[in-house]
């Protein structure tokens, strides 16, 4: 079955880059979804981050003012989210989703990781 | 910039009860309309896509409808593990999800 799982430190200091993976298994990621990264801030509501499809082109978010870099690796079948220049208002719980390819939708969610941005 | 409105915010109604949450798009938008339920330290779950598409394994009770600026998930009888929080996800020129719904017991 499909399944994918998120990992990295789970603190972060201010002003420093956020690093997560995500480990995918049960589909190829190189077949026709996105990869993509979702976030939710305590007490707040889902926001999407970004996708990559395996051929390497991205779509972010315009709302993160060019902070994010998703890359993949289809030979390990995972992909990566790179936030830089954290603030507090970065900590949250993330999640990797496959995204439709069409219709963006999230039909399988990792569990999520939780992000504290601190010093 | 297109927004979706969910409402109401909170919803509170018993098991075996009808839910109806809606979605208002603030313009006319594609029926590339989701809706998620979402439980606390759990991952979001699909239910619908494409604004009345059961996902697989969703059961019968949930049901979506609508177009253009006005959708709505509905759950015919509520059962008790139905109580969490929905979100609608449309495709806009990305992702956009609404502000969420909760259901909580009465």
């Amino acid at each position: 079955q499909v399944q994918l799982q998120e990992s990295g430190p789970g603190l972060v200091k201010p002003s420093e880059t956020l690093s997560l993976t995500c480990a995918v298994s049960g589909y190829s990621i190189s077949s026709a979804y996105y990869c993509a990264w979702v976030r939710q801030p305590p007490g707040k509501g889902l926001e999407w981050l970004g996708h990559i499809y395996h051929s390497g082109s991205t779509y972010y978010n315009p709302s993160l003012n060019n902070r994010v870099i998703i890359s993949v690796d289809t030979s390990r079948n995972q992909f990566s989210l790179n936030l830089s220049s954290v603030t507090a208002a970065d900590t949250a719980v993330y999640y990797c989703a496959r995204q439709a390819w069409t219709e963006y939708y999230f039909d399988y969610w990792g569990q999520g990781i939780l992000v504290t941005v601190s010093s | 910039e297109i927004v979706l409105t969910q409402s109401p915010a909170t919803l509170s109604l018993s098991p075996g009860e009808r839910a109806t949450l809606s979605c208002r798009a603030s313009q006319s938008v594609s029926s590339y309309l989701a809706w998620y339920q979402h439980k606390p330290g759990q991952a979001p779950r699909l239910l619908i896509y494409g604004a009345s598409s059961r996902a697989t394994g969703i059961p019968a009770r949930f049901s979506g409808s609508g177009s253009g600026t006005d959708f709505t998930l509905t759950i015919s009888s509520l059962e008790p593990e139905d109580f969490a929080v929905y979100y609608c996800q449309l495709r806009n020129k990305w992702p956009l999800f609404g502000q969420g719904t909760r259901l909580e017991i009465k």
